[in-house]
C-alpha cells in the first residue's frame, strides 16, 4: 500500500521551462514533506522542505506547493536546465512522532537542451 | 555536503558469504538509517538507530542486522547473502529533530551477490 505516489514515473521539458513533479500522500497524518534528488550512482540529495503549516516554500528555482485538503503537493522548477535532470523522490512523515521517511517510487526528470 | 562515508563503495561475493557495510559520520547525529534501492521498489528503510546501542527495523529488516557501538559508525550486516540482497546500500543520518527533521545520504554500496 503506497502511502507517498508519484504518478509520473517520467517526465521531460524543455530547457528553460517550467518541470512540474508531481506527489500525492494518502495518511493525513503526515505534516512534513521532503523532495530530493538523485543522480545515477550518487546519493540522494536534499532538495526543499515543506510543513503542512505553510502550503507553499521557496528555495531559488524550486518552489513547493503542499494543498492538504487535496493531500497532494508538487515541486515547481523554474527555469529549468540540463543539470537539473535527476530522479526526484518525494518523502513524507509525521514529524511529531517519528523520523522514519515514507517515500515514493520517484520520478525521472530529463530536461532537454 | 553532511559528512558522510560507506564502505566499501563496490562488493561483488558469493550467495552464503557474510557481509558488512559500514557507514561512518563526522557530523555526530544521533538518527542514522539504512536504505537499500531497487528498481521499482524505491527506497525503503531497512533498520535505523537512534543512538548508541538503540535501534529499531524498518520495512525490509529480514536477513540483515545491524550494530551501533560509537555515534559516528553504523554497521549493516549480512549474516548470509543472498541473491535477492543484490541492490545499492545507501546509509543517511538526521539530527532527529521534532517537527521536520532532514535525512542526508551518503554515496551508496553497490552490492552483488552472485
Amino acid at each position: 500500500d503506497q502511502q507517498v505516489k508519484q504518478n509520473s514515473p517520467s517526465l521531460s521539458v524543455q530547457e528553460g521551462r517550467i518541470s512540474i513533479l508531481n506527489c500525492d500522500y494518502t495518511n493525513s497524518m503526515f505534516d512534513y514533506f521532503l523532495w530530493y534528488k538523485k543522480y545515477p550512482a550518487e546519493g540522494p540529495t536534499f532538495l526543499i522542505s515543506i510543513s503542512s503549516i505553510k502550503d507553499k516554500n521557496e528555495d531559488g528555482r524550486f518552489t513547493v506547493f503542499l494543498n492538504k485538503s487535496a493531500k497532494h503537493l508538487s515541486l515547481h522548477i523554474v527555469p529549468s536546465q540540463p543539470g537539473d535532470s535527476a530522479v526526484y523522490f518525494c518523502a513524507a512523515n509525521n514529524a511529531g512522532n517519528n523520523r522514519k521517511l515514507i517515500w515514493g517510487l520517484g520520478t525521472s526528470l530529463a530536461v532537454n537542451p | 555536503d553532511a559528512g558522510i562515508t560507506q564502505s566499501p563503495r563496490h562488493k561483488v561475493t558469493e550467495t552464503g558469504t557474510p557481509v558488512t557495510l559500514r557507514c561512518h559520520q563526522t557530523e555526530n547525529h544521533r538518527y542514522m538509517y539504512w536504505y537499500r534501492q531497487d528498481p521499482g521498489h524505491g527506497l525503503r528503510l531497512i533498520h535505523y538507530s537512534y543512538g548508541v546501542k538503540d535501534t529499531d527495523k524498518g520495512e525490509v529488516s529480514d536477513g540483515y542486522s545491524v550494530s551501533r557501538s560509537k555515534t559516528e559508525d553504523f554497521l549493516l550486516t549480512l549474516e548470509s547473502a543472498t541473491s535477492s540482497q543484490t541492490s545499492v546500500y545507501f546509509c543517511a543520518i538526521s539530527q532527529g529533530q521534532r517537527g521536520g527533521d532532514t535525512q542526508y545520504f551518503g554515496p551508496g554500496t553497490r552490492l552483488t551477490v552472485l
